[in-house]
C-alpha cells in the first residue's frame, strides 16, 4: 500500500539559509499535517491542511510557512535556519472522515 | 490544549519479559495511536485505538475512553522492541489537533 512520501530525507543547512521539505501524502488523503521533533523530544504539532486551506497552526515560527498544493503535496518553507531548527520534521496525512493518522519517514534537518 | 501522560518514562527489560505501558489523557479523544519510534527516528504505527481492545502478534492495546487511559502491552518482549513507545491523541473537539505523550523508553537487554 502507498505511504506518506516526504523528500528529502536528509538535509544539512547552514545558519540564516533557506530549506524546503515536501511531503507526498497518500493518494485520496485531502489533510496533511507537520510536526517537529527536537532530539530526545516527543513531535509536536506545527501546522495542518485540509483540501488546500490551513486548517489549524501550532507552535510554528515566523520564520516557517506551508502551503498545500492543488495535487494535495505539501511543502513546508523554512528561512533564517537556527540551530534550534536541527531536527526531525514528520508529516502525516488522513482521510476527512477517519481519524487515523498516518506517518511519512521524516526528514532530518541540521542546521550547522 | 489535551494533557497526555505516559507512565513509565524509562523501562529496561531482560529479552522474553512482559511489559505494560500506560497513557492517560485529560479529555475525550477521537483518536488515539499507540507509536514505536525505531533508533532510525521512524515512527511505525502500532494501533488506531480510540476504544476497545486489539492485538497483533505479541502486541495488544486497550483503551478504555470512558476513563481516559490506554494500556499497550509486549509480550516475550526482544530486543527489537526497544526504541520509544508514543501515545498521540486527537482530541473531539478539534480534529486538527494530534497531542504527542512525552513517550516511554524501552530497552530489552539479551
Amino acid at each position: 500500500a502507498a505511504g506518506v512520501i516526504q523528500s528529502p530525507r536528509h538535509l544539512i543547512k547552514e545558519k540564516r539559509e533557506t530549506a524546503t521539505l515536501k511531503c507526498y501524502p497518500i493518494p485520496r488523503h485531502d489533510t496533511v499535517y507537520w510536526y517537529q521533533q527536537g532530539p530526545g523530544q516527543d513531535p509536536q504539532f506545527l501546522i495542518s491542511f485540509y483540501e488546500k486551506m490551513q486548517s489549524d497552526k501550532g507552535s510554528i515560527p515566523d520564520r516557517f510557512s506551508a502551503q498545500q498544493f492543488s495535487d494535495y503535496h505539501s511543502e513546508l518553507n523554512m528561512s533564517s535556519l537556527e540551530l534550534g531548527d536541527s531536527a526531525l520534521y514528520f508529516c502525516a496525512s488522513r482521510l476527512t472522515g477517519l481519524s487515523e493518522q498516518y506517518f511519512g519517514p521524516g526528514t532530518r534537518l541540521t542546521v550547522t | 490544549g489535551i494533557q497526555v501522560e505516559q507512565s513509565p518514562p524509562d523501562l529496561i527489560l531482560q529479552e522474553g519479559a512482559n511489559s505494560t505501558l500506560r497513557c492517560n489523557f485529560s479529555d475525550s479523544v477521537n483518536n488515539l495511536q499507540w507509536f514505536h519510534q525505531n533508533p532510525w527516528g521512524q515512527l511505525i504505527n502500532l494501533f488506531y485505538i480510540p476504544s476497545g481492545t486489539k492485538q497483533n502478534g505479541r502486541l495488544s492495546a486497550t483503551t478504555v475512553a470512558t476513563e481516559r487511559y490506554s494500556l499497550l502491552y509486549i509480550s516475550s518482549s526482544q530486543t527489537t522492541d526497544s526504541g520509544v513507545y508514543f501515545c498521540a491523541v486527537g482530541p473531539t473537539y478539534n480534529f486538527n489537533k494530534f497531542y504527542f505523550g512525552s513517550g516511554t523508553k524501552l530497552n530489552v537487554k539479551p
